[in-house]
């Protein structure tokens, strides 16, 4: 069964320090997005990325946070100078159509770990 | 605001005890709402989305249904396997796309 692939699964980083997370989407699938999840919270949207653009981003991607399909096949998010509240568990998705609204909806990875300290 | 609420927040069955989880959800133009399942360190796992009131999906032992309000998913005869963290999604109109989650319910199943 297709999946979507993350590394690295955990990274520790210092605090301004920056990190690259990549992901490697289902092949045929157009959409990606990134979610977060801090620990005991909710899922949080981050940025949903099509045909090489951001399409939706939410207020914390803000000027620190960037994503790039560098080539074919990765997508990945970058955080410039992280902070200690961007810890949490990062969730690449994909999808083969726009939101997720059909009968198989977002195909999600393992997640990397982010901890900053 | 678009909201999710689910509960209970953890539940916990005995093998072949079947429940029902709740998400309630408030949402301007609900284009779906969608269920997830979780396991300890992995990213969640589709299971349904379901688009208007009325609406019923199934499988195995797991069922959606939606109100106008709320959703509920009835897990009937459950099995240790199915012990999880079950996430309820909405997804609004407009142009965005994105979902709005609930916290979960964390739900064990004892054999």
């Amino acid at each position: 069964e297709p999946e979507v692939t993350q590394t690295p699964s955990h990274q520790v980083t210092q605090m301004g320090q920056e990190v690259i997370l990549r992901c490697v989407p289902i092949s045929n699938h157009l959409y990606f997005y990134w979610y977060r999840q801090i620990l005991g919270q909710k899922v949080e949207f981050l940025v949903s990325f099509y045909n090489n653009e951001i399409s939706e981003k939410s207020e914390i991607f803000d000027d620190q946070f960037s994503v790039e399909r560098p080539d074919g096949s990765n997508f990945t998010l970058k955080i410039r100078s992280t902070k200690l509240e961007d810890s949490a568990m990062y969730f690449c998705a994909s999808s083969a159509r726009r939101g997720g609204t059909d009968n198989y909806g977002y195909t999600f990875g393992s997640g990397t770990r982010l901890t900053v300290v | 605001e678009d909201q999710v609420t689910q509960s209970p927040e953890a539940l916990r069955l005995q093998e072949g005890e079947s429940s029902s989880l709740n998400c309630s959800y408030t949402v301007s133009g609900l284009r779906g709402l969608f269920w997830y399942r979780q396991d300890p360190g992995k990213g969640p796992e589709f299971l349904f989305t379901l688009y208007s009131a009325g609406e019923e999906k199934e499988k195995e032992r797991l069922k959606a249904t939606l109100t106008k309000k709320e959703s509920f998913l009835h897990i009937t005869a459950p099995k240790p396997e199915d012990s999880a963290t079950y996430l309820c999604a909405v997804q609004g109109g407009g142009n965005n796309r994105k979902l709005i989650w609930g916290l979960g319910t964390s739900l064990a199943v004892n054999p």
